[in-house]
């Protein structure tokens, strides 16, 4: 069964701007780690940030943060300041069963 | 960039083919994986490795075997490929545990089965 779920399967952000992309989850667990993953053309998936779920602060890597709501179950991740190299596929991702998302795919317009 | 080689990269065979898939690391990582990639679905797991041969099924393991004889090897085998494996196959690695873990991925390796 689906416990991660990207609702917006296209993005797109003016360069220079901010854009947010949700993530929504299903767990019975109190205690876990939640990840967004980059996909560019290249294919190659990459680590952007990981949050753990026992931690009040959202995480933080520089432009990208995430908003951890843990009783809405949300994850949703903010990219500030988009540039031509942040267009990719993200994947949210759940460590329950390694479970990832479907994907959102970023456009960046100069 | 972590060291993880997919081999082959590329292949296209026929409905019920064996075919065997390598995932080989150097970093001496634990935990290995087999995902698969389609459009709409995402990411699925169909096997991981905590150790040398210890296996257990992920989400869309049917059709799929796998074996780790060796720390740095984790092979995917289908036994008798059907157009439905189709897909792009990910290896990943990780260090610590399965649950914490950042994982590390291979470059894919891209399967036609006509």
């Amino acid at each position: 069964a689906q416990t991660v779920t990207q609702s917006q399967p296209e993005m797109s952000v003016q360069e220079a701007e901010t854009v947010t992309l949700s993530c929504t989850y299903d767990t019975s667990e109190s205690d876990y780690y939640l990840f967004w993953y980059k996909q560019p053309p290249s294919r190659q998936m990459i680590l952007v940030i990981r949050q753990e779920a026992y931690k009040q602060q959202n995480a933080t890597e520089n432009r990208f943060s995430v908003n951890f709501q843990k009783a809405a179950k949300s994850f949703s991740l903010k990219i500030s300041d988009s540039q031509l190299g942040d267009a990719a596929m993200y994947f949210c991702a759940f460590n329950e069963k390694l479970t990832f998302g479907t994907g959102t795919r970023l456009t960046i317009i100069p | 960039d972590a060291g993880i080689t997919q081999s082959p990269r590329h292949k296209v065979t026929e409905t019920g083919t064996p075919v065997t898939l390598r995932c080989h690391q150097t970093e001496n990582h634990r935990y290995m994986y087999w995902y698969r990639q389609d459009p709409g679905h995402g990411l699925r797991l169909i096997h991981y490795s905590y150790g040398v041969k210890d296996t257990d099924k992920g989400e869309v393991s049917d059709g799929y075997s796998v074996s780790r004889s060796k720390t740095e090897d984790f092979l995917l085998t289908l036994e008798s490929a059907t157009s439905s494996q189709t897909s792009v196959y990910f290896c990943a690695i990780s260090e610590s545990s399965k649950y914490t873990g950042e994982l590390f991925f291979g470059e894919g390796s891209r399967l036609t089965v006509l």
